[in-house]
């Protein structure tokens, strides 16, 4: 069985300009989360879905950041504006979530975004 | 959610036991704890999860005493592709609609020959 898919694995951008990245999570899993990880930190939550819901975004820089899920299964982030400071590891994780059954996330290898 | 606090870095040599602590003082009735391991260039992946006294599977143990303010992730004679960043996470895996997974800083293994 296929993992959670991410593309691209990695991405060189200028300041400014726009970039998007794309998560297609593991078949019938209803739960998709964007995690930012910085070089030295662990994974912080941007936003999570539960299909096509977004029930967390509370961590999104809204001002630049957007992300959709699309009937609930591949998802997209995108960042317009870049800035330098974006410069991370962008992971997408997906879980079946389920009542009374644990909560197991499987991640992508993720997108290393440079900002120059 | 509660908070957790580990050791930021270990080492270890080839084929000794590796015992990693991690401490979560005001972890909550419902919540189950759960590590994740992160090889350099990859995304997490899950471990072991556990609740109160001893769980074990092929990769590890899991120790949680009776008041479960903290937990020990066991690795058995570990080997140099054991070296990573290991995750402890506490929240109630089980409740759906608020499981929001929240990782710290993690602790990085380095195994060495």
């Amino acid at each position: 069985e296929a993992g959670v898919v991410q593309s691209p694995r990695y991405k060189i951008i200028e300041k400014k300009q726009p970039v998007a990245f794309w998560c297609n999570p593991i078949s019938g899993h209803n739960t998709l989360y964007w995690y930012l990880q910085n070089l030295g930190q662990g994974p912080e939550l941007l936003i999570r879905y539960e299909n096509e819901e977004a029930v967390d975004d509370s961590q999104l820089p809204k001002d630049r950041f957007s992300a959709e899920r699309l009937k609930g299964v591949d998802s997209t982030l995108k960042i317009q504006p870049a800035e330098l400071g974006d410069s991370a590891v962008y992971l997408c994780a997906s879980s079946l979530e389920l009542p009374g059954v644990h909560t197991e996330a499987f991640f992508g290898q993720g997108t290393r975004l440079t900002v120059v | 959610l509660a908070k957790t606090t580990q050791p930021i870095s270990m080492d270890s040599y080839e084929g000794q036991e590796v015992n990693i602590t991690c401490s979560h003082n005001n972890i909550a009735t419902n919540d189950y704890i759960t590590w994740y391991q992160q090889f350099p260039s990859q995304g997490p992946r899950f471990i072991i999860q556990g609740y109160k006294t001893k769980v074990t599977n092929e990769v590890a143990s899991l120790f949680i005493p009776a008041d479960r303010k903290s937990s020990t992730l066991s690795l058995p004679r570990v080997s140099l592709s054991d070296t990573a960043v290991y995750y402890c996470l506490v929240g109630d895996t089980l409740k759906t609609g608020a499981n929001n997974l929240f990782f710290g800083t993690g602790t990085r293994l380095t195994v060495i020959p």
